[in-house]
């Protein structure tokens, strides 16, 4: 079946720290990848995707790249700000345009 | 783009009572999904419609789950005979056709049920 599995958290680094949150995944087919963000108090937002192989998607400074041999999606930013903090959630869209989350992972960013 | 509306923004009632939640998706979207979210969990799927057809319902919904979207727009989603393990903040999204498209979701209707 599908599904989209990601580090736990809570994820705590300090300000202009260099951030990774894992992803992996298994789907059937070659699925659409995203990142989607929750800020305190706000609704799910997109905040990258990508849609076949090897594409890298981008964003206010994240960037994730699809990886088909590791059929991973990891999540990075050379420097995080305070404001980065929030819960990500990692997801697929499957053939049928279901779109699959993984469980979250909260990131605090200390000033 | 007025973005995607839900109401209420919280529900409170009590046990074996029915709720219905209303979710405005983006006009021009012709999906529609219905997704529950419990404390430090991810979304998780409950149905999808395109225009006002239903296409899944997700296996884990109990008959006392129902959702509509007459006429292609707005959705409701019916909750019958609720139970304390309902409680979860119900969360609506639209998009466009399509795997390379992204949802938008509304703020969600938070669910208490005493």
């Amino acid at each position: 079946g599908n599904s989209v599995t990601q580090m736990e958290g809570p994820v705590t680094l300090s300000e202009e720290a260099f951030l990774t949150i894992n992803c992996t995944y298994t789907a059937t087919g070659y699925p659409s990848l995203f990142w989607y963000v929750q800020y305190p108090g706000e609704g799910l937002q997109l905040l990258l995707k990508a849609t076949k192989a090897d594409d890298k998607g981008s964003n206010k400074g994240f960037e994730a790249t699809y990886r088909k041999e590791t059929t991973s999606f990891h999540l990075e930013k050379g420097s995080v700000q305070v404001s980065d903090s929030a819960v990500y959630f990692c997801a697929l869209s499957t053939r049928d345009d279901k779109i699959i989350f993984g469980k979250g992972t909260r990131l605090h960013i200390l000033p | 783009d007025t973005g995607v509306s839900q109401n209420p923004r919280h529900k409170i009632t009590k046990r074996g009572q029915n709720v219905t939640f209303r979710c405005d998706p983006i006009s021009e979207h012709n999906r529609l999904y219905w997704y529950r979210q419990t404390l430090g969990q991810g979304p998780e799927f409950l149905t999808y419609f395109q225009n006002e057809a239903q296409l899944e319902k997700s296996r884990l919904l109990s008959d006392r789950f129902s959702a509509e979207r007459p006429k292609g727009s707005f959705s409701t989603l019916e909750i019958q005979r609720t139970e304390q393990g309902d409680s979860a903040m119900y969360l609506c999204a639209s998009s466009l056709q399509g795997v390379t498209s992204p949802l938008h979701f509304g703020n969600g209707t938070r669910l208490t049920v005493t």
